[in-house]
């Protein structure tokens, strides 16, 4: 059965205070690993997509690299807006995802 | 650039009633999956549709049951409804089964 476990449960950072989410996985025929960004009562909005170790994908203050078992989310410099919670999901077969608990993030100003 | 929608945002039932969630992907997409979060927790998978066949089916009660039509819309049938049935429910869509997946903003069932 798939698994993803996402560490930390939450994280509190002070504006600028750069830090790592990791999302730890085991799943048979990965078909990629997926990064999502979660407000409060909307759906998951679509981040990253990473397919093979060592590869890695940037966007603005966030980047995303992959090793064979786990995958980290790097936020550098946060500002407040990047308060969210961040979901990691693999994906198997057609693409079912099956998606870690989150790590909720909040940026202090 | 256009978004799944999904209706209706928020619903009341109550026990033992019957509830339709919709879902119309974006265009052209011809997969639709559907999820449901409690409070609190990580979305789980329900079920799933390629060209308005279902393709996977994941942690959905019997007395759930969804289908997906020629226009691409899917909805979403919970009948019997029960307390623990309240949660965030969500359509994602995608093209050809191929990712990533594009999430709606949810509909709220609350059931009392």
């Amino acid at each position: 059965e798939d698994q993803v476990t996402q560490s930390p449960e939450a994280l509190r950072l002070q504006e600028g205070e750069s830090s790592s989410l990791n999302c730890s996985y085991t799943v048979s025929g990965l078909r990629g690993l997926f990064w999502y960004r979660q407000d409060p009562g909307k759906g998951p909005e679509f981040l990253f997509t990473l397919y093979s170790a060592g590869e890695e994908k940037e966007k603005e203050r966030l980047k995303a690299t992959l090793t064979k078992k786990e995958s980290f989310l790097h936020i550098t410099a946060p500002k407040p807006e990047d308060s969210a919670t961040y979901l990691c999901a693999v994906g198997a077969g057609d693409y079912k995802l099956s998606f870690g608990a989150g790590t909720t993030v909040t940026v202090r100003a | 650039a256009a978004g799944v929608i999904q209706s209706p945002r928020h619903l009341i039932k109550e026990k033992r009633e019957t509830a339709t969630l919709k879902c119309y992907p974006i265009p052209r997409h011809d997969t639709v999956y559907w999820y449901q979060q409690g409070p609190g927790q990580d979305p789980q998978f329900l079920i799933s549709f390629y060209e308005k066949m279902q393709s996977d089916k994941g942690s959905i009660p019997d007395r759930f049951s969804a289908q997906q039509f020629s226009d691409y819309h899917s909805e979403l049938n919970m009948s019997s409804l029960e307390l623990g049935d309240s949660a965030l429910y969500f359509c994602a869509s995608t093209r050809r089964r191929e990712p990533p997946l594009h999430f709606g903003n949810g509909t709220r069932l609350t059931v009392t």
